[in-house]
């Protein structure tokens, strides 16, 4: 089983529409949780952490499941420069070292 | 704070040549890293520094060499450059503390021919 996996999509959402997609991981160790954006293979960008209870930042809102051992990944209101790739990232406990999921690509329709 | 410079930006090597891939962290970050991204997979992680003078592998270290000499630089040697090394590659630092995200250079494009 992959550390990371998540389903890449595409994810075509109309603009105005609310998308959201999951990223399982395997190490129930794992202590630290975000979502990276990415557009057209540039450099990795911080979205937003994943808190345990959960976070929102604007029209953007995180969700932990510890239980499942799933994060994810909601957008409201789609924007057309929403389009891009979204990362699932997890870090180990007592480590930097982050493993990545393959990424969920949203493409938002006019 | 330029953050996390990466050069070059583009190169071309043919097979069996060697080079270097410079990154360089303005940040005074602990941790470095570097990663190679290919098409329908997610980053990989080559090779990893906690601090100066430690090193240690990643996921895919055959074919690449690094050193921290200094907090700030990073350097990644592909040895004898192969067309399965053709990708793009990042490197990312980060405080190494707690809940702390890392942040990536722009990236290298790297071709083998």
């Amino acid at each position: 089983r992959k550390e990371v996996e998540q389903d890449p999509g595409p994810f075509n959402v109309p603009e105005g529409a609310t998308v959201a997609f999951n990223c399982t991981y395997s190490n129930s160790a794992s202590q630290s949780f975000f979502w990276y954006r990415q557009d057209c293979r540039k450099e990795p960008k911080l979205l937003m952490s994943v808190y345990s209870s959960g976070n929102e930042d604007g029209r953007f809102t995180a969700q932990l499941n510890r239980a499942s051992q799933y994060i994810s990944l909601l957008i409201r209101d789609s924007k057309l420069s929403d389009s891009a790739t979204y990362l699932c990232v997890v870090k180990g406990h007592g480590n930097n070292r982050l493993a990545f999921g393959k990424g969920n690509q949203v493409v938002v329709i006019p | 704070n330029a953050g996390v410079t990466q050069t070059p930006e583009f190169q071309v090597l043919k097979t069996g040549q060697s080079m270097t891939l410079q990154c360089a962290q303005d940040m005074n970050h602990e941790y470095m890293s570097w990663y190679r991204q290919d098409p329908g997979m997610g980053l990989r992680l080559i090779h990893y520094s906690v601090g100066a003078g430690i090193t240690d592998q990643g996921e895919v270290p055959n074919g690449y060499n690094v050193s921290r000499s200094t907090t700030e630089d990073f350097p990644l040697r592909l040895l004898s450059a192969a067309p399965s090394q053709t990708s793009v590659y990042f490197c990312a630092s980060s405080t190494g503390a707690g809940n702390q995200p890392q942040h990536f250079g722009d990236g290298t494009r790297l071709s083998i021919l």
